[in-house]
């Protein structure tokens, strides 16, 4: 089975801190995303990364940014967290395919709360 | 990018009864479908998936969903839900492109 790890399930931030989120995956996945989860909102893409040091800013990228070193890992940091970066961050991986037409595979989320 | 509209925001359902849960797009375009289920505290983990071929997609846990392009909808059934069935559905297309685009989700509450 597909595996993909989030580093922290809760986590608490101040205003103004650097926050980083990590997340891996087990199966030489070459896509990686990051979003965010509100209610009544769905999910919307923050960045995505397609191969190692590759990026793209996905719907809402303002107040990211992201890191990709190793093909398994794909980092999520707030610059300079602020309280409207309250969220539920979820991490997903999914094979190349053809044109979208892999399924995405998450990780359990990270409750974050910035105060 | 594709818009996703998710009907119902919340479906409430007593055990052993048959719900549907509906998914209009925007585009008539190919698209890749999907429907991913969140259990309280847990990640989206997919159901099923309509990528070509037959319009009837059956999934995981009984679940199937009907493709209707004319109609650009990818509407969600099981005949009989379980109280285990209690969580969030989302809805996701891809028109081609590595990222999807969700829904907001629907809410089914499985009562006894």
């Amino acid at each position: 089975d597909v595996k993909v790890t989030q580093s922290s399930r809760y986590l608490v931030k101040r205003t103004g801190e650097k926050v980083f989120l990590e997340c891996v995956q087990d199966m030489d996945h070459e896509n990686m995303f990051w979003y965010r989860q509100d209610p009544g909102l769905g999910l919307r893409l923050i960045y995505f990364s397609y191969d190692v040091k590759m990026k793209e800013k996905g719907d809402i990228p303002e107040g990211y940014s992201v890191s990709r070193e190793k093909k398994e890992r794909f980092s999520l940091i707030l610059e300079s967290a602020s309280t409207n970066q309250t969220s539920m961050y979820l991490c997903a991986s999914s094979f190349l395919g053809t044109f979208g037409n892999q399924p995405q595979h998450f990780g359990d989320g990270t409750r974050l709360s910035i105060l | 990018a594709q818009s996703v509209t998710q009907l119902d925001s919340q479906v409430p359902v007593f055990e052993e009864a048959p719900v549907e849960l509906r998914c209009n797009y925007s585009s008539s375009v190919s698209v890749y479908l999907f429907w991913y289920v969140q259990y309280p505290n847990q990640g989206l983990q997919l159901l099923l998936k309509y990528l070509s071929g037959s319009t009837l997609v059956k999934g995981i846990n009984g679940f199937e969903a009907e493709f209707n392009k004319s109609q650009t909808s990818f509407h969600l059934r099981k005949p009989s839900v379980h109280i285990s069935d209690t969580a969030e559905y989302f809805c996701a297309v891809s028109d081609g492109d590595y990222k999807l685009s969700f829904g907001a989700g629907t809410t089914v509450t499985v009562r006894a």
